[in-house]
This record gives structure tokens, C-alpha cells and sequence, in this order.
């Protein structure tokens, strides 16, 4: 799996887009581009997957550049329950049952 | 549909204690897994299965035995605890991509093991 670089914490305030960046410059051709994210004490949740293509769903927003050595989520509208680690995680189509999370945002959603 | 579920949410063992951390699913997926989380960290993975009766290892599988006898139950066996295995302990069912979209992982609610 290529290795994601993401900040380790972001402030948002609450309302606005939250957008957390993530770093894959050495993902290869059939590797995806997931997001994952932790509330506190929780199992992760799924957010939004995608390989070339920027994707929506009614969680977030995926931009992928186009050359796809970088990504950005995006919450639109970020709310107080959106305060979460946010993983960033490169994975070929076909690893089945394999994630491998490194460290991730914390992401602060204020008042 | 219950998603993935695990029993127990919390436990306490001595050292040298051994039990099984259930994980179960219903919603028919073929892959499992199990992940480990220490405080201020990351996700690790333990074990994971790609269908009944087949398992393989993660990153951290010492210490730890797998089975998959259906493709409902992954049970994770802790054979001789140490205060090390003191962690979280997160199962995860996957869905297999539809056409060419990618696989999509589901978590469970955790267990809570602490070894004294």
C-alpha cells in the first residue's frame, strides 16, 4: 500500500468546510483512495472511497488531484458531532480484508 | 440487520488468563478481520480471514489464534494474556466492490481488554 501523509490535527469551525488534505505520492495505478473516520471510544466508520474521479455521497466530498498524489475531504458544512480522527488510507482494489491506518487528522470542530 | 457485533463491550483478565473475543456478522460478507488499537494510536491489524476456513496474519498476530468455521463468526483467541495486550479491540466485516467501486470495510463497536 502506498503510505498516506496527512496533518496530525485541524481546527473548523462549526458551520463551515472542513478540508483535510492527505498526501499518496507514490500511489500506484490500481490503488484506491478511502477515508475512514474514528469518533471517540467508536469503531471507525467509512466515509467515501475513489480512485481518478472526484466522488460525492451524502457524507462528503472527494477531490482527487489529477495526477492522484494528493486528495482532499471535504465536509461541507462541518457540525459539533464531525470532531473525529480522520484516516486517509491508499489500498489496491483486491486486498479484501486488509486496511492498514496510519495516524490520521484530528479533526476539532468548534462552536 | 445487526451490522457486526462483538461480545464482550469490556473485560478484565490476569495475566495468563486466556478467552475468545466474539465477533459475528449478518450481513453475508466474505472477508473479516480483527484490529487492535493502543491508546493515542492508530489501528492495527491482528488477523483476517477471506472466507470460511481460510485466515492469514497482519501486522501484529503474535499471541493471537484466528479460526472461521462460517462466514458469520471470527473469533479472536487470546491463548496466554499479557499486560501488553491491553488495548481496544475493533472486528471488521467487508463488503466485496460491486463492479469495479472497491471494498468497504465495516467496524464493529469494540471490546475493551485490559491485562493486569
Amino acid at each position: 500500500d502506498a503510505k498516506t501523509t496527512q496533518p496530525t490535527s485541524m481546527d473548523c469551525a462549526e458551520g463551515r468546510a472542513a478540508n483535510l488534505p492527505c498526501n499518496h505520492s507514490t500511489i500506484s495505478g490500481n490503488e484506491y483512495v478511502y477515508w475512514y473516520r474514528q469518533i471517540h471510544s467508536q469503531g471507525p466508520q467509512y466515509i467515501i472511497h475513489g480512485l481518478k474521479n472526484n466522488e460525492t455521497n451524502e457524507m462528503a466530498s472527494l477531490i482527487i488531484t489529477e495526477d492522484r498524489k494528493s486528495s482532499t475531504l471535504i465536509l461541507p458544512h462541518a457540525t459539533l458531532r464531525d470532531t473525529a480522527v480522520y484516516y486517509c488510507i491508499a489500498r489496491r482494489y483486491n486486498q479484501g480484508g486488509k486496511l492498514i491506518f496510519g495516524q490520521g487528522t484530528e479533526l476539532s470542530v468548534k462552536p | 440487520n445487526a451490522g457486526v457485533t462483538q461480545t464482550p463491550k469490556f473485560q478484565v483478565l490476569k495475566t495468563g488468563q486466556s478467552m475468545t473475543l466474539q465477533c459475528a456478522q449478518d450481513m453475508n460478507h466474505e472477508y473479516m478481520s480483527w484490529y487492535r488499537q493502543d491508546p493515542g494510536m492508530g489501528l492495527r491489524l491482528i488477523h483476517y480471514s477471506v472466507g470460511a476456513g481460510i485466515t492469514d496474519q497482519g501486522e501484529v498476530p503474535n499471541g493471537y489464534n484466528v479460526s472461521r468455521s462460517t462466514t458469520e463468526d471470527f473469533p479472536l483467541r487470546l491463548l496466554s494474556a499479557a499486560p501488553s495486550q491491553t488495548s481496544v479491540y475493533f472486528c471488521a466485516s467487508t463488503q466485496a466492490p460491486r463492479g469495479v467501486r472497491g471494498w468497504v470495510q465495516y467496524f464493529g463497536p469494540g471490546t475493551r481488554l485490559t491485562v493486569t
